[in-house]
């Protein structure tokens, strides 16, 4: 079935750092690819998205692309906040689609 | 525009009990699942409900059972526990039951096993 692999943290970045998590998948077929952000103490929230290959998701600065070729959907930030100190979890639908599997998540600590 | 709600946020509860959590839908969504997130890791898949009905379910033993009501509200019932229960419960509700279109999720129940 369908699974995600995404390195493992903790990333520590100072401020205005540019961050990169990443998550290489395993599918069959062309899923949607997710990112999801988990702040300290609550539950997950959709960061970005992407339907198909090629497509980039972006969200509050972050970005991702859809890259068939490499199997990929890397997460990007150009300048990092002390606010963007969370969880990150890469995510796509098992083959049968009705639920999603979640990478193990990358914890992000930036330092102001 | 509601999101998903849980309660209670916090449990702790004696291995052998018995637990029920809740969860609303967001206003509009129809399908309910359930995810267990143990300290450190991802988000484990334990069962979805789709119009009142089981719509799959992962790899969790009966003891993990759930209801969905007509107004898509669901409740994970969880017999017997055991110390390996502990962990943060999430809800997600989506309008369908394919995961392509992505889920909203709740804050989470967090349960102690004593």
């Amino acid at each position: 079935g369908n699974s995600v692999t995404q390195m493992e943290g903790p990333v520590t970045l100072s401020e205005e750092a540019f961050l990169t998590i990443n998550c290489t998948y395993t599918a069959t077929g062309y899923p949607s690819l997710f990112w999801y952000v988990q702040y300290p103490g609550e539950g997950l929230q959709l960061l970005l998205k992407a339907t198909k290959a090629d497509d980039k998701g972006s969200n509050k600065g972050f970005e991702a692309t859809y890259r068939k070729e490499t199997t990929s959907f890397h997460l990007e930030k150009g300048s990092v906040q002390v606010s963007d100190s969370a969880v990150y979890f890469c995510a796509l639908p098992k083959a049968a689609g009705n639920k999603l599997t979640f990478g193990g998540g990358t914890r992000v600590l930036v330092k102001p | 525009e509601t999101g998903v709600t849980q309660s209670p946020t916090h449990l702790i509860k004696t291995r052998g009990q018995q637990v029920t959590l809740r969860c609303s839908s967001q206003s509009g969504h129809n399908t309910v699942s359930w995810y267990q997130q143990a300290l450190g890791q991802g988000p484990q898949f334990i069962f979805q409900y789709y119009r009142e009905e089981e719509n799959g379910r992962g790899n969790f033993p009966p003891r993990f059972s759930g209801l969905q009501f007509p107004n898509y509200s669901s409740e994970l019932n969880v017999n017997a526990l055991e110390l390996d229960d502990s962990a943060l419960y999430l809800c997600a509700s989506s309008l369908s039951g394919g995961a392509n279109y992505g889920y909203t999720f709740g804050s989470g129940t967090r349960l102690t096993v004593v």
